[in-house]
């Protein structure tokens, strides 16, 4: 697609229920990132993918989040008992993979999804 | 361990006059450093980056930013702002050898642009 498409855009939820998060990155991009960002702060990144797998996924929270990406395309945040601190607006983006300074490449965010748990 | 930190809540500034939003950063080696801007209800938007080479980055919509090393910041500037500039400004920054994926953002400052 043209851009980084996320959805819900909202999701409200209640405490101790399932949620997952769907990002559909821009076509031909194999890089894709899960960032977190709660009100009144920067994005804080959660996971990264290069293809299929998991290349760092060191911003996980705990052991409730994961994330997936079975076909190296559209990428799946699953948050498991949900808690009231996971309330938060969840941007993906996705990039190229540059050959050269690769820490510079440019990522391309969604629009977000907004969670809330009650 | 790598920061930003962008000292300014708000920035509020006429239209027509100058502005800076200003970023400081910490990374070990040498820093890869980025501007986003958020309009409300978007996702971030790229402005400008600094790699290497020339200090000072020209970018998006006008806007640029000037590393400066031995400061170790990377001000956003704009020589003439317009009402549809504000929004929030968010600075990044990833270390040389940091992972690719863990870009790290400040907490973003709201900028204000006044007719």
């Amino acid at each position: 697609g043209a851009g980084v498409s996320q959805t819900p855009s909202n999701k409200v939820t209640e405490k101790g229920k399932y949620v997952e998060l769907r990002c559909d990155p821009i076509s031909g991009h194999t890089a894709l990132y899960w960032y977190r960002q709660s009100l009144g702060q920067g994005p804080e990144f959660l996971i990264y993918f290069q293809g299929t797998g998991a290349a760092d996924d060191s911003g996980l929270p705990n052991d409730r989040f994961f994330a997936v990406r079975p076909e190296g395309s559209v990428s799946t945040l699953k948050i498991q008992r949900t808690e009231r601190g996971d309330s938060a607006v969840y941007l993906c983006a996705s990039s190229l993979r540059a050959e050269a300074f690769s820490g510079a490449n440019v990522l391309t965010f969604g629009a977000g999804s907004r969670l809330t748990v009650l | 361990a790598q920061s930003v930190a962008q000292p300014e809540d708000q920035v509020n500034v006429a239209e027509g006059n100058p502005l800076t939003v200003k970023c400081t950063y910490s990374v070990s080696g040498n820093p890869y450093l980025f501007w986003y801007v958020q309009y409300p209800n978007r996702g971030l938007q790229f402005l400008l980056k600094y790699i290497t080479g020339d200090n000072l980055v020209k970018g998006s919509y006008g806007f640029e930013a000037e590393f400066n090393k031995s400061q170790t910041s990377f001000h956003l500037k704009k020589p003439s702002a317009l009402v549809s500039d504000s929004a929030l400004y968010f600075c990044a920054v990833r270390g040389e050898g940091g992972s690719q994926g863990n870009l790290i953002f400040g907490k973003g400052t709201k900028l204000s642009v006044k007719p």
